[in-house]
């Protein structure tokens, strides 16, 4: 089975400063996808950005980039100039390339926390 | 934004009690899941289907069911509520199985007293 692991519960950076969000993951699998999400209070389920294993090149929306290091496991997010609107929990999730019979859904790490000082 | 409502959208109920959730889409979109969030948990599967009356469990399923009697509609049924499943629940929807990105409905907060 998939593992994904947030090991910061909680980040804090600066409006306009650049944080970057740690996450890493477990699977047996060569292909597959990463995804990061946001949820806000509102609580809502954003999608931030995606990335598909099988492409070199990182991902990138806007201010927010990924670290993409496919032989250590590693999917982290970058988000540069950070504005007030970031605020929110931010979960890593995994999702393979081939199912077995069925979709599998998404496996979520267990999320930071990302506070904005003003 | 993808077309997705759940309801009700908060539910208090007490324990011993049957609760069903409702999730609706108006994407036509072949995959339906139910997920729930708890603190230190992150979100973890309940029950996918991937058509009309085909269902199966995920990670956390024990104490619910599911069924998807139309393709739009995605019920999750707690027969018998325990305080241990107080949660919110996420409905989510997908074209393919694997790789596309889900779209998630607004979450169902459910306390059970």
């Amino acid at each position: 089975a998939q593992t994904v692991t947030q090991s910061q519960p909680e980040m804090s950076v600066q409006e306009a400063e650049t944080v970057t969000l740690s996450c890493t993951y477990d699977t047996s699998e060569s292909d597959y996808y990463l995804f990061w999400y946001k949820q806000p209070p509102s609580r809502q389920m954003i999608l931030v950005i995606r990335q598909e294993a099988y492409k070199q090149q990182n991902a990138t929306e806007n201010r927010f980039s990924v670290n993409f290091q496919k032989a250590a496991k590693s999917f982290s997010l970058k988000i540069s100039d950070s504005q007030l609107g970031d605020a929110a929990m931010y979960f890593c999730a995994y999702r393979g390339m081939y199912s077995g019979g069925g979709a599998d859904g998404l496996t979520f790490g267990k999320g930071t926390h990302l506070i904005i000082q003003p | 934004d993808a077309g997705i409502t759940q309801s009700p959208r908060h539910k208090v109920t007490e324990t011993g009690t049957p609760v069903t959730l409702r999730c609706h889409q108006t994407e036509n979109h072949r995959y339906m899941y139910w997920y729930r969030q708890d603190p230190g948990h992150g979100l973890r599967l309940i029950h996918y289907s991937y058509g009309v009356k085909d269902t199966d469990k995920g990670e956390v399923s024990d104490g619910y069911s599911v069924s998807r009697s139309k393709t739009e509609d995605f019920l999750l049924t707690l027969e018998s509520a325990t305080s241990s499943q107080t949660s919110v629940y996420f409905c989510a929807i997908s074209e393919f199985p694997t790789g596309e990105e889900a779209f998630f409905g607004q979450g169902t907060r459910l306390t059970v007293v």
